[in-house]
């Protein structure tokens, strides 16, 4: 089926610098969202963006992180400066529909982000 | 905000026996409870769902329990399989929430 894509997989960036991740969503989709997960806690929910703009962010997206959907291409989450609790796996996902009809909701694979 | 809690943590189980998952969520105003697979390495994939409206859904090897009353979900696996080896995560959402609250997960091995 349709697949979210995450790239890099893998990060490993200096505390304080600046990281992006990106997410290639499915191509029809609409919603866009990152979750964060820490290691051996639960997924949390961190944004929401459609039609170029944030529709709801949690406690968890700080000032320090942004997103954004330049051309229409990549959904990417900036983090400027990266602090070591920032360490996580991010997941982005794509919807179709907002609530209610989450059997569209796909996942991508992660990008596991270490702060050093 | 809403929190959803998995039971157990973790069981492991024989071929062809079957499993059963808990999870309690906290918010009334939760209307609509998806379930994801995770396997070793791979993405989170969409299994089976249920609405506050309903009390039962079937999908194959897969049922869904929901008791609105008492804020409770169960998944019922049978005729396990080694593949369904994974972590099952329950997740809440409601009308007016963006997005989804998950729970730790339950990790399920299956051994042949």
């Amino acid at each position: 089926g349709p697949k979210v894509l995450q790239i890099p997989s893998h990060q490993i960036i200096d505390m304080g610098q600046m990281v992006t991740l990106n997410c290639d969503p499915v191509s029809n989709h609409l919603y866009f969202y990152w979750y964060k997960q820490i290691l051996g806690q639960q997924m949390e929910f961190l944004v929401n963006f459609y039609n170029g703009k944030v529709m709801e962010k949690s406690k968890l997206f700080k000032d320090q992180f942004s997103v954004e959907r330049p051309d229409g291409s990549y959904f990417t989450l900036k983090i400027q400066p990266t602090a070591l609790e920032d360490s996580a796996v991010y997941f982005c996902a794509s919807s179709l529909a907002l609530t209610g009809g989450h059997s569209d909701y796909t996942f991508g694979s992660g990008t596991r982000l270490l702060v050093i | 905000g809403e929190q959803v809690e998995q039971l157990p943590s973790s069981l492991i189980v024989q071929e062809g026996a079957s499993v059963l998952i808990n999870c309690s969520y906290t918010d009334s105003a939760s209307v609509y409870f998806p379930w994801y697979k995770q396997e070793p390495g791979k993405r989170l994939q969409f299994i089976i769902d249920i609405r506050s409206n309903m009390e039962r859904k079937q999908n194959q090897r897969l049922t869904l329990l929901f008791d609105k009353k008492t804020k409770h979900l169960s998944l019922h696996i049978t005729a396990t399989q080694p593949g369904d080896s994974a972590i099952y995560f329950c997740s809440a959402i409601s009308n007016y929430a963006q997005g989804l609250t998950f729970g730790l997960g339950t990790r399920v091995s299956v051994f042949p």
